[in-house]
């Protein structure tokens, strides 16, 4: 199975500051159609995870711009600006390429400073 | 508005059986691939099972450590989606969600398997 490892295990930020957490996996990626399925979830506490970026890059439906993803292969990070209070919980990758186990990174915990 | 619901939880002792559902609206779910993940008590996620639509055969995925005793099952006319498990072990205890894959996700229901 494909491992993702994210990094940190924890951050405390500042409100109005910017962090990001990466997240490297064992295997590429990129799928045989092209298209590399790496998202990036949000689970706010007693909350299920909620979808912030889609295949690396794209912000799902009513995500801030203060969000932003990008990477390539098997290196990726989740960019957070302008942290608001609203950002605060567990940050999880999750790839969909490498079919039919797909596999989510152990979390980043997001707190404030 | 998409809605999946999970129900069927609870406490179970180890090596008895529990069906959990999930019952959709708010999209085309005949179309939908449907999956289940489970949260342990540590926060890890794990991805489950999946169960394609029917024009794929309704083809169904397990991860390994559930491969044998739990079953994904689906039922159109309802919009719903099932994972039956059986001989439940003590690792299984987790919040049960299920999801479209990746944008939709249920509230979560827990399983404790406990004695």
């Amino acid at each position: 199975d494909v491992v993702m490892t994210q990094t940190p295990v924890s951050l405390s930020v500042s409100l109005g500051g910017q962090t990001s957490i990466s997240c490297r996996s064992s295997q590429s990626l990129v799928h045989s159609d092209g298209n590399t399925y790496l998202y990036w979830y949000l689970q706010k506490p007693g909350q299920s995870p909620q979808l912030l970026i889609y295949k690396v890059s794209n912000r799902f439906s009513g995500v801030p711009d203060r969000f932003s993803g990008s990477g390539s292969g098997t290196d990726f990070t989740l960019k957070i600006s302008r942290v608001e209070p609203e950002d605060l919980g567990v940050y999880y990758c999750y790839q969909g390429t490498h079919y039919p186990t797909w596999t989510f990174g152990g979390g980043t915990k997001l707190e404030l400073k | 508005e998409v809605q999946l619901v999970e129900t069927g939880g609870g406490l179970v002792q180890p090596g008895k059986s529990l069906k959990l559902t999930c019952a959709t609206s708010g999209f085309t779910f005949s179309t939908a691939w449907m999956h289940w993940v489970r949260q342990s008590p540590e926060k890890r996620l794990e991805w489950i099972a999946r169960i394609k639509d029917k024009s794929n055969n309704y083809a169904t995925d397990y991860v390994e450590s559930v491969k044998g005793r739990f079953t994904i099952s689906r039922d159109d006319s309802k919009s719903s989606v099932y994972l039956q498990m059986n001989s439940l072990k003590e690792e299984d205890t987790a919040t049960y969600y299920c999801t479209t894959g990746s944008e939709y996700w249920g509230q979560g229901v827990m399983v404790t398997v406990s004695s």
